[in-house]
């Protein structure tokens, strides 16, 4: 089983948009639409921030966004805030019962 | 307030075994599905099982499949990972987590190296 393919790293200033990019197949993301995302500061556990696709967790910033066309997902982070420099893994339910994580993007906030 | 903490890593030898514990707090454990999760020193995030609420139901990913057992104690609050055969690729932090489609929250890992 492959990872789903992430970016290596993107970049932004502070103010601006970024989307992350996450590509899977018709056996995980094309088929279901159980696609979260999770944010992971150095030394720490991953968090959620986007489950279903698209849903948030209760509390959690609007600046986080999600979505999805055919085998692949995005998560958009607007407003960029220094807090969100971090890394971003993506992870689907597959049609093996399994779950696969993309490889994962760093965030760099310039 | 949902916390779950790991314990039971360690150094173990090539081909030796380890048994790896959560301990679940601030829910009604026996309500969900759990999962285990590693990475690698450096690298990115593998799953590597989950077991239903009743235990009726478990399943491994690929790499442990056959070495690794999932199992839960529903009266004791915990999560359980037996896993036998231990190769140097199977060296990672290991974090449960309370699963859905999604999994949250995570608990704070637990390191587990296996080396001679």
């Amino acid at each position: 089983q492959s990872a789903l393919t992430q970016p290596a790293s993107v970049s932004g200033s502070p103010g601006q948009s970024i989307t992350i990019s996450c590509t899977g197949t018709s056996s995980d993301i094309g088929t279901y639409n159980y696609v979260s995302w999770y944010q992971q500061h150095p030394g720490k556990a991953p968090k959620l921030m986007i489950y279903d696709v698209s849903r948030r967790p209760s509390g959690l910033s609007n600046r986080f966004s999600g979505s999805k066309s055919g085998n692949r997902a995005s998560l958009t982070i607007s407003g960029l805030q220094a807090d969100d420099e971090a890394d971003y893994y993506c992870s689907s339910y597959t049609s093996r019962n399994t779950w696969m994580f993309g490889g994962g993007t760093k965030l760099t906030v310039l | 307030q949902v916390q779950l903490v790991e314990s039971g890593g360690g150094l173990v030898k090539p081909g030796g075994s380890l048994r790896l514990s959560c301990a679940a707090s601030g829910f009604t454990f026996s309500d969900y599905y759990m999962s285990w999760i590693r990475q690698a020193p450096g690298k990115g995030l593998e799953w590597v099982s989950y077991i239903s609420d009743s235990s009726s139901n478990t399943n491994y990913a690929d790499s442990v499949k056959g070495r690794f057992i999932i199992s839960r104690d529903n009266v004791k609050n915990s999560l359980y990972l037996h896993m036998n055969s231990l190769r140097a690729e199977d060296t990672a932090i290991y974090y449960c987590a309370r699963r859905r489609y999604w999994f949250d929250p995570w608990g704070q890992g637990t390191l587990v190296t296996v080396s001679s």
